[in-house]
């Protein structure tokens, strides 16, 4: 099956910086990379994915980098805010039981 | 678009009591849902696979007669936690795949957090 990881499991920041988390992965037939942004007490909501034909994919403050010859990806944010606190989970495999472990990302004001 | 709804948010329940919790499709249809369990600080682990009109496809280690679920029609599907004890106190989250000119998404329901008193 495939194996997925996630780094780091945690992640502080002062608002205003950049935060990058990356996920890893090891099914080379994986071909769709999204990212997932769970506050408490919610449903995860997907924020950004990109196709394996694409290298980089970018909306306003995020983007999502893919490196398929190493098997990973990572997603950027820049300009951090407060609101982007929240556990991150990305996901590889569309069967959706490839889930990362997940990142606890705090923004701190 | 591509709203999935999740009924209730939050429920509380005796031991030896069963629970329903409802996830429905609000403007689309889903075939396929599928259904999680998350402990706090932890991912989400994939209990089961839900198909509209045929019987769920359980993961390893989950009891099907334990967590029943049907797919009735083409926009809700049912968790049922049967007998239920503190150690299924947990957030159960349901999702439906979106096609998207022959690409699928997930769409997640906001959960619901069971506690078994």
């Amino acid at each position: 099956g495939e194996n997925v990881e996630q780094h780091p499991s945690t992640l502080s920041v002062q608002e205003g910086d950049s935060a990058v988390i990356k996920c890893t992965y090891s099914d080379s037939a994986s071909n769709y990379f999204p990212w997932y942004k769970q506050e408490l007490g919610k449903g995860p909501q997907l924020i950004i994915d990109i196709r394996s034909n694409v290298g980089e994919k970018k909306d306003q403050r995020i983007a999502v980098t893919l490196n398929k010859t190493a098997k990973h990806f990572s997603l950027h944010i820049t300009e951090t805010q407060p609101e982007d606190s929240a556990v991150y989970f990305c996901a590889p495999k569309l069967t959706i039981s490839g889930f990362g472990a997940g990142t606890r990302l705090t923004v701190k004001p | 678009g591509a709203v999935v709804s999740q009924h209730p948010s939050r429920v509380i329940c005796k031991s030896g009591t069963s629970v329903k919790i409802e996830c429905r499709s609000l403007d689309f249809q889903a075939t396929t849902m599928f259904w999680y369990r998350q402990f706090p600080k932890q991912s989400l682990m994939l209990m089961a696979t839900s198909n509209e009109g045929s019987k769920a496809t359980y993961e390893q280690g989950v009891e099907k007669d334990k967590f029943l679920i049907n797919h009735a029609s083409l926009t809700l599907s049912t968790l049922t936690v049967t007998s239920a004890h503190p150690e299924d106190s947990s957030f159960y989250i349901c999702s439906a795949r979106v096609g998207d000119r022959g690409l699928l998404t997930l769409h997640f329901g906001n959960g619901t957090r069971l506690t078994v008193t």
